[in-house]
C-alpha cells in the first residue's frame, strides 16, 4: 500500500500562533487527500477533503479560515491551524485514497498538536 | 443518512480467549466496509476490508470479519487474542467518497 508521512509528529505551541502540518505521499500520486481530527478517546472526524490544484472541501462546522489546507502537488498537502487555541489541541491525521481499485485510504502516522 | 455504530465502547477479555467486536452500519447504497486498528499515539492500520464477493473476510493478525447484508453488520472476530492486540478498533464505511467511522471499541486483553 501507499506510504504516507506527516511532519511534525508532535508540536507544542503557544495560544495565538499558527502551526503548519505537512502530509506527504512517498510513493503514490494522490489527487485527493483527507484531513481528520481525533480528540482523546474519540473517533476520527473528517475535517476536509484536499484536492490537488483546487480549493479544499470542508465538512460542516469546520472553519475554513482557521484550518487552511493547501494541496500544492500530487504528493504534498498541508494543514495550517491559524491562531491556535487550546481547544484546537488534538491528533490530526491525513490520509490519501486509492481510487482505482479498492477506495482504500492509507493513513499517515498523525500529528499531536498541543496548544498551551 | 449513512452511519456506523460500534455497539461496545470497551471490551475486556483474557489472553487466548475469543473476541468479537460488533459493528452495524446504515446505508442506502452499496458499501465498502473496513476495520482499522489504532495503537496509542499512532495512525490507523488497516486490518481488513470488504468490497464485494465472499462475505467472510480475513485480515492481518488473525482477525476476520463477516459481512451480513440482512443484518447490516460487519462484526470483527479473532479466535484467540494476545496481549499485543490491546488497542482501539474502528469500523468504517466508505460511501459518497468519504470514510465514516464508528465511535471505536477499546479492546483490552488481560493476562
Amino acid at each position: 500500500g501507499a506510504v504516507v508521512s506527516q511532519h511534525p509528529s508532535w508540536v507544542i505551541c503557544k495560544s495565538g500562533t499558527s502551526v503548519k502540518i505537512e502530509c506527504r505521499s512517498l510513493d503514490f500520486q494522490a489527487t485527493t487527500m483527507f484531513w481528520y481530527r481525533q480528540f482523546p478517546k474519540q473517533s476520527l472526524m473528517l475535517m476536509a477533503t484536499s484536492n490537488e490544484g483546487s480549493k479544499a472541501t470542508y465538512e460542516q462546522g469546520v472553519e475554513k479560515d482557521k484550518f487552511l489546507i493547501n494541496h500544492a502537488s500530487l504528493t504534498l498537502s498541508t494543514l495550517t491551524v491559524t491562531s491556535a487555541h487550546p481547544e484546537d489541541s488534538s491528533f490530526y491525521i491525513c490520509t490519501l485514497q486509492e481510487r482505482v481499485v479498492s477506495n482504500e485510504q492509507f493513513f499517515g502516522p498523525g500529528t499531536r498538536l498541543t496548544v498551551l | 443518512a449513512q452511519s456506523v455504530t460500534q455497539l461496545d465502547s470497551q471490551v475486556p477479555v483474557f489472553e487466548e480467549a475469543p473476541v468479537e467486536l460488533r459493528c452495524n452500519y446504515s446505508s442506502s447504497v452499496s458499501v465498502y466496509l473496513f476495520w482499522y486498528v489504532q495503537y496509542p499515539n499512532q495512525g490507523l492500520q488497516l486490518l481488513l476490508k470488504y468490497l464485494s464477493g465472499s462475505t467472510l473476510v480475513k485480515g492481518i493478525n488473525g482477525f476476520e470479519a463477516e459481512f451480513n447484508k440482512s443484518q447490516t453488520s460487519f462484526h470483527l472476530r479473532k479466535p484467540s487474542v494476545h496481549i499485543s492486540d490491546t488497542a482501539e478498533y474502528f469500523c468504517a464505511l466508505f460511501t459518497g467518497g468519504k470514510l465514516i467511522f464508528g465511535q471505536g471499541t477499546e479492546l483490552s486483553v488481560k493476562p
